[in-house]
């Protein structure tokens, strides 16, 4: 399909694990961006990039957050350490510039467990 | 300053009725207001959206009130249907990137036949 694509769809690891999710956003969409939406919540900024460098990373909850996207297109969310109150549905969206007129795309999100 | 609030928190309406939202916000920067609906286990899919140099915006059976002096703006359902059974969200962001944007918490909006 056209839209974007995230993977796992689910991801269940142990609190202390490192996890890596993976978000394939439209061809040619220049924006990327990561939200994370905890149950019965509105999604809530992580990070954003413009084609390969992170524009603004000032909704990270704290270091053992970090996301890349080296090539301009595939982004990953790495998590280290991850602890119980990661657990979360961590939503990619992409656009396909920043302007107001240029809509997010969001995928379906990996509902990531800690447990 | 960066919240947007959201009421009701769920709503339950017939078939053929109106369905109606509100939002209110802090952040006198944010100048772009969409609103997004969610389907279980999908993400949110942008539904309508509205500046502030405008009072209303009309898409079909969705339409936007926006009051840039009392700082609120609300969704209208009209003709409810329960294929929109589902939650909706406001949001809300400005300046030089519009897709960082402050959500609020959702309604979770139910139609019944």
């Amino acid at each position: 399909g056209a839209g974007v694509s995230q993977t796992p769809s689910n991801k269940v690891t142990e609190k202390g694990k490192y996890v890596e999710l993976r978000c394939d956003p439209i061809s040619g969409h220049t924006a990327l961006y990561w939200y994370r939406q905890s149950l019965g919540q509105g999604p809530e900024f992580l990070i954003y990039f413009q084609g390969t460098g992170a524009a603004d990373d000032s909704g990270l909850p704290n270091d053992r957050f970090f996301a890349v996207r080296p090539e301009g297109s595939v982004s990953t969310l790495k998590i280290q350490r991850t602890e119980r109150g990661d657990s979360a549905v961590y939503l990619c969206a992409s656009s396909a510039r920043t302007g107001q007129h240029s809509p997010l795309h969001f995928g379906n999100g990996t509902r990531l467990t800690v447990t | 300053q960066q919240q947007v609030k959201q009421s009701p928190q769920s709503l339950i309406v017939q078939k053929g009725g109106i369905s109606i939202i509100n939002c209110a916000y802090e952040n006198t920067a944010f100048d772009y207001f969409p609103w997004y609906q969610q389907f279980p286990g999908k993400g949110p899919a942008l539904l309508i959206a509205i500046r502030p140099d405008v009072s209303e915006k009309k898409e079909g059976r969705f339409t936007i009130s926006f009051n840039k002096s009392a700082k609120q703006f609300s969704l209208h359902i009209m003709d409810s249907q329960p294929g929109d059974s589902a939650t909706y969200f406001c949001a809300a962001t400005g300046g030089t990137s519009y897709g960082k944007l402050t959500f609020g918490q959702g309604t979770i909006l139910t139609v019944h036949p």
